[in-house]
């Protein structure tokens, strides 16, 4: 059973970075593309980018260049997201998903919820 | 970049009638269309991926149809339980989510 498993809540000051985990199990890591996707509090869904850990590949939505940094840890199967310079725009959800072979984000983490406040 | 526009926002309907929500985009995806479901506090659930292929496990009444730059999403006969928030995603040109739907009973 695929399983993508975040870590947890975060509140982060306004200018500061935050760097999130998403744990896979349940099938190769190193085979499928993983995925970011935000969703602030009420609003819709943006992808941000993505991260193909077998050979550490990126690919970023053009807005979130210069915000969002991806990367991964084979051996651990997790992938992470770091945001930086944050600011209120950036408080969301933060959902980790797995691609299927051809397109469609199939399998999903449960989020993480970033707050930025001061 | 392939931009894609979602309509309705709302909807309300009543319990048996059918649904339709539709996602233009602005460039030829072919049929990288998928559709998503999202209930309050959890994750987007894959209802539909490419090609207009229904996902294991999701009931029969949900459906897609189209192929270039116009889709429909359609639900027949709804359901209570089908109250929830609905998104169209392009997967052929990087990745673009529609802006939503949101489905209410009437």
């Amino acid at each position: 059973e695929v399983q993508l498993q975040q870590s947890g809540t975060v509140l982060a000051r306004p200018g500061a970075s935050v760097k999130m985990s998403c744990k896979a199990s349940g099938y190769t890591f190193t085979s499928y593309w993983m995925h970011w996707v935000k969703q602030r509090p009420g609003q819709g869904l943006e992808w941000i980018g993505a991260i193909y850990p077998g050979n550490s590949d990126t690919s970023y939505n053009q807005k979130f260049k210069g915000k969002a940094k991806l990367t991964a840890v084979t051996s651990t199967s997790t992938a992470y997201m770091e945001l930086s310079s944050l600011t209120n725009e950036d408080s969301a959800v933060y959902y980790c998903t797995r691609s299927l072979l051809r397109g469609g984000f199939a399998y999903w983490g449960q989020g993480t919820l970033v707050t930025v406040s001061a | 970049e392939t931009t894609v526009t979602q309509s309705p926002a709302s909807l309300s309907m009543a319990i048996g009638e059918k649904v339709t929500i539709r996602c233009i985009t602005s460039t030829d995806i072919d049929d990288d269309m998928n559709w998503y479901q999202q209930k309050p506090g959890e994750p987007p659930k894959l209802l539909i991926s490419e090609g207009n292929t229904l996902r294991p496990g999701v009931p029969s009444r949900f459906s897609s149809s189209g192929y270039g730059t116009d889709f429909v999403f359609t639900i027949e006969n709804m359901l209570s339980e089908d109250v929830a928030d609905y998104y169209c995603l392009q997967s052929d040109n990087l990745f673009t989510f529609g802006s939503g739907t949101k489905l209410e009973i009437k």
